[in-house]
This record gives structure tokens, sequence and C-alpha cells, in this order.
């Protein structure tokens, strides 16, 4: 099974900052990554698919890149309704979707 | 609006099995596949398998394999997911949620059902 491993676990920031979380495949998936975040006591949500494509009504700070192994979402001034857990997901193994382990973010 | 609804909190022993449904609105359930995933407290998500509503294919991660089962009741817009032969470890939050697109993006997700395995 392809693994998705996420750096940092966790990150203490402070609104107004840009903030990079990385995700890494160990085999390359193309472009078949997509984020989500999740906040204490609900389920995950949509940030970014395929990537780099924002989700509809998501702010335009949210940004996501990367191809093949290497991913990045940014954030780029961080507001205090972005302090959450961020996940990554793969889905280019057919029907064998793995997720990240989350980055934690927290206020500093 | 589209929207994943799912049944309410479950206490089990372990050995026993539980159940949890899935109720499809807003849009052709028979459309869409339907997820299933996973989180332990204070862990991360787990994905455990999906199903096609329309045919009844499913597909388990290695892991659940001989203990998970899913189904559909079409008639109704319904998934399920049953879990059997349960653990202490089998504790946690359960989600279903609908893929869409080419890189099959979860959206929207059901607000979670939490399990309790407890003697």
């Amino acid at each position: 099974d392809i693994q998705m491993t996420q750096s940092p676990s966790s990150l203490s920031a402070s609104v107004g900052d840009r903030v990079t979380i990385t995700c890494r495949a160990s085999q390359s998936i193309s472009t078949y990554l997509n984020w989500y975040h999740q906040k204490p006591g609900k389920a995950p949500k949509l940030l970014i698919y395929a990537a780099s494509s924002l989700q509809s009504g998501v702010p335009s700070r949210f940004s996501g890149s990367g191809s093949g192994t290497d991913f990045t979402l940014t954030i780029s001034s961080l507001q205090p309704e972005d302090f959450a857990t961020y996940y990554c997901q793969q889905s280019y193994s057919t029907l064998k979707y793995t997720f990240g382990q989350g980055t934690k973010l927290e206020i500093k | 609006q589209v929207q994943l609804v799912q049944s309410g909190a479950e206490v089990k022993k372990p050995g026993a099995s539980v159940k949890v449904s899935c109720k499809a609105s807003g849009y052709t359930f028979t459309s869409y596949d339907i997820n299933w995933v996973r989180q332990a407290t204070g862990q991360g998500l787990e994905w455990m398998g999906w199903m096609n509503p329309n045919s009844g294919n499913t597909g388990y991660a290695q892991k659940f394999q001989g203990r998970v089962t899913m189904t559909r009741n079409t008639s109704i817009s319904t998934a399920y997911m049953e879990l059997s032969s349960l653990r202490s470890e089998d504790t946690a939050v359960y989600y279903c949620a609908r893929p869409l697109g080419w890189t099959n993006w979860f959206d929207p997700w059901g607000q979670g059902t939490l399990v309790t395995v407890s003697s």
C-alpha cells in the first residue's frame, strides 16, 4: 500500500503567519492528492483536491502544490479559525485510499 | 443540499457486532460510491473500504477483511457498515463519505458515529 508521511506532526504559529505543511508519498501518485482539515468533534472538511484545486467556498489563503511524491499545503495568513488538524489523502491507488498521520496546527 | 446522516452512538461488548447506517440525500444515491473511514480517539484517519450502491460491489482494506461488511438499501438511499468480532481497539468514530471527481476526493462526510467497545 502507498504510505503517506506528513511533516511536521505538530506546529505552533500565530495569527497572520504563513504556514506550510508537507506530505510525501511512498511512490509517485501524480496529482491524486487531497487535503482536509478537521476541528475537534467534527468531520473532516475538504480544502484542496487534485493537489492544487481549491474546493468551492474555501478561502483563497489556502493553496496546494506538488506532484509525484512531494506535496505542500500553504496557508498564506493564518486566521483564528484555521487552527485545526490537517490531513493529506492519496487516491492514486485505486480504491485503496490512505491518509497521512495528520498535522496539528496550534496557536502560539 | 447533499448530505450524509449517520446513525447514533453505540456501545458494544467485545466479540459483538455493530452496524452503522449512513443515509444519503440531495443526490442520486446509486450514482456515487460510499467510503467508510474511522478515527480512534486522538488518532488519525483510517480508510476502511468502499461500496458501490448501484452494483453492491465492495472493496475492503486488508486490515478489515473478514470482519467488515458494507451493504446498502437503495429504496431508502442508505448505506451500512457492519463490523464484527469487536475488540477494544475498534473503539472509534466511524465516518461515511462520498468520493467525487477524478481524484476521488471525499465530500461530503457524514457527521460520524461513535462506537465504544467495552465490557
